[in-house]
């Protein structure tokens, strides 16, 4: 079993609506929690932090934890083309950064 | 830019030579790790340093890598005799104490030919 896993996809939804991307990690100790978008060639990107149970959000993401299910979720409402990128799981254990293999997202105008 | 730096940008070399990359990480941040990607693949962990001091090193890390921060400010990563499976693009990520967030450089692509 992976520690930190995502389905690869890709997803695809149309403008406007809502993506929702899954990650579920193995180890139970683990304390907080990252998403991060990565466009095509470039270095990844903190968009969202998340350190207990329940949903935070910031602008179009919210992000969601469940420490008892070890799943952690991304809504992106109002899609556009520009959230068209890798996004990965990130946890933290031990004090290093996990990820998992990332969802590729596209947004279909 | 206070942002993590990261030199070179691009790197092609012979099968059997040595390379060395170059972390800057944002000024005050402690931590500093060294992460590899591949395509499709999310980044895999190599090691990190907590100052001047290499905490962890993965075990999947051959012995040729080897990684140093001397003053506990700009890193380094060195690739003795380059494999083509080293190919992928380096990653170096820095985050402040105590805040577990990590802040990406803009990478290194390694392609041995």
């Amino acid at each position: 079993q992976k520690e930190v896993e995502q389905n690869s996809g890709p997803l695809s939804v149309p403008e406007g609506a809502i993506a929702s991307l899954n990650c579920t990690y193995s180890d139970r100790g683990s304390q907080s929690f990252f998403w991060y978008r990565q466009y095509s060639g470039k270095s990844p990107e903190l968009i969202m932090s998340i350190y207990s149970n329940g949903d935070k959000e910031d602008g179009r993401f919210t992000a969601q934890l469940n420490k008892a299910s070890q799943y952690v979720s991304l809504l992106i409402r109002d899609s556009q083309p520009s959230d068209s990128a890798t996004y990965l799981c990130a946890v933290n254990q031990g004090g290093k950064l996990i990820f998992g293999q990332g969802t590729e997202l596209s947004v279909k105008p | 830019d206070t942002g993590v730096s990261q030199n070179p940008r691009h790197k092609i070399t012979k099968r059997g030579q040595n390379v060395t990359f170059r972390c800057d990480p944002i000024s005050e941040h402690n931590r500093l790790y060294w992460y590899r990607q591949t395509l499709g693949q999310g980044p895999e962990f190599l090691t990190y340093f907590q100052n001047e001091a290499q905490l962890e090193k993965s075990r999947l890390l051959s012995d040729r890598f080897s990684a140093e921060r001397p003053k506990g400010s700009f890193s380094t990563l060195e690739i003795q005799r380059t494999e083509q499976g080293d190919s992928a693009m380096y990653l170096c990520a820095s985050t402040p104490e105590p805040g577990p967030e990590a802040f990406f450089g803009q990478g290194t692509r390694l392609t041995v030919v």
